[in-house]
């Protein structure tokens, strides 16, 4: 089965610096996605980014960035001159690629970043 | 359609009771997810739906736990004779069945409180 592991329970980070949120996973695939959501206190989960595994070039959206090393199993989120707004859980999941299975995600435990004025 | 919906947002219930949640998916989406999340964990895969058939459930936490989704459309998630175990959120999510354009949105979640 297939396992997310993130390392850092929380996180804090100064207004308009920037932050690295660590990922690993274990799998013996060799395509599948990965993504960053953030959950928000009391509110609902968003995609933040996604990265397919078979692509090298790492995925980026605005101020938000991976470092993905598929060698290592690793999937770092990098954000950069955080915002308050930026405050929340943030998950690490997995899906396969394979479309005979369920595709669900697998999440890890959550980092809890906090962004400090 | 703004994205995906669930109703209740919390649920408060006694043990023993039976308790049923709601969610519907955005609208082209023909494929419908449950996930469960307790505290401090991520969410945990529950079962899931391509149009109405429900295509892997083995996941489910127990023969208390059961889902459907009748016509393809909005689907509920139901928990029989409750315990406090079951306190958790309840999350839904959906997606298209299109390769490389079927990321999973959640909806904001069902918390369920179970006295």
């Amino acid at each position: 089965a297939q396992t997310v592991t993130q390392s850092q329970p929380e996180m804090s980070v100064q207004e308009a610096e920037t932050v690295t949120l660590s990922c690993t996973y274990d799998t013996s695939e060799s395509d599948y996605y990965l993504f960053w959501y953030k959950q928000p206190p009391s509110r609902q989960m968003i995609l933040v980014i996604r990265q397919e595994a078979y692509k090298q070039q790492n995925a980026t959206e605005n101020r938000f960035s991976v470092n993905f090393q598929k060698a290592a199993k690793s999937f770092s989120l990098k954000i950069s001159d955080s915002q308050l707004g930026d405050a929340a859980m943030y998950f690490c999941a997995y899906r396969s690629l394979d479309q005979t299975g369920a595709n669900n995600l697998f999440f890890g435990t959550g980092t809890r970043l906090t962004v400090i004025p | 359609d703004t994205g995906v919906s669930q109703n209740p947002r919390h649920k408060i219930t006694k043990r023993g009771q039976n308790v049923t949640f709601r969610c519907d998916p955005i609208s082209e989406h023909n494929r419908l997810y449950w996930y469960r999340q307790t505290l401090g964990q991520g969410p945990e895969f529950l079962t899931y739906f391509q149009n109405e058939a429900q295509l892997e459930k083995s996941r489910l936490l127990s023969d208390r736990f059961s889902a459907e989704r009748p016509k393809g459309s909005f689907s509920t998630l139901e928990i029989q004779r409750t315990e406090q175990g079951d306190s958790a959120m309840y999350l839904c999510a959906s997606s298209t069945d299109r390769v490389w354009t079927d990321t999973q949105y959640f909806g904001p979640g069902t918390r369920l409180t179970v006295l």
